[in-house]
């Protein structure tokens, strides 16, 4: 079973538009660690967030947002004014310490173009 | 700041060949990780090191193994390669375990 699934396969946007990426995970573990990633054109893997599954609290870093939400088991991230660099495909992954250790079990991706 | 190094960036192997990819971490990571990204995939975990030792070991074909030396670089040896090993290989580091990732710019291979 997928254990992170990212429904948005692709996203169009005009810039300047805000646009939320969905990501919900699966797990049993109590203690669990998400993240997001960004890989543009060029294939590096950047890395934009982590949070861990004690503390829900919603964070902003410049025009990036993101949403944690136990209860639904979703970890939602929110470009504001997007710009055509935003333009790459954004990984959701999870990392279950419990269960498999700390590797990363990444979501299909969501690949967001942004339109001058 | 210091990222991770792989090298080399670009490999061309024939069928059956054997290929060899270094990874070194950033000053003071103690875990590295392998990964395997196919063409239009996600990526997908190979193996993982803490303190040079295998910490954890995800689908990597019995062809393959990997070591960390003292050094804390890694090297993944993949054998008898097959045209479906073509993907982007990544390595990435961690100061610790559970801690963010960081992803060196991947190994493209190309098996003919």
């Amino acid at each position: 079973a997928q254990k992170v699934t990212q429904a948005q396969t692709e996203i169009s946007v005009v810039e300047k538009e805000d646009v939320t990426l969905d990501c919900v995970y699966e797990t049993r573990d109590t203690t669990y660690y998400l993240f997001w990633y960004k890989q543009p054109p060029s294939g590096e893997l950047v890395f934009l967030i982590r949070r861990n599954s004690f503390d829900e609290q919603n964070e902003i870093s410049g025009r990036y947002s993101w949403n944690f939400q136990k209860s639904t088991s979703s970890f939602n991230f929110t470009i504001t004014a997007s710009q055509v660099v935003d333009s790459a495909v954004y990984f959701c992954a999870l990392s279950e310490r419990e269960t498999s250790g700390s590797r990363l079990t990444f979501g299909e991706g969501t690949q967001l173009t942004v339109n001058p | 700041a210091a990222g991770v190094i792989q090298s080399p960036r670009h490999l061309i192997k024939e069928k059956r060949e054997t290929a060899t990819l270094k990874c070194y971490p950033i000053p003071r990571h103690d875990t590295v990780y392998w990964y395997q990204q196919g063409p239009g995939q996600d990526p997908q975990f190979l193996i993982s090191f803490y303190e040079k030792m295998q910490s954890d070991k995800g689908s990597i074909p019995d062809r393959f193994s990997a070591q960390q030396f003292s050094d804390y670089h890694s090297e993944l040896n993949m054998s008898s390669l097959e045209l479906g090993d073509s993907a982007l290989y990544f390595c990435a580091s961690s100061p610790r375990q559970d801690y963010e990732q960081y992803f060196g710019p991947g190994t493209r291979l190309t098996v003919t």
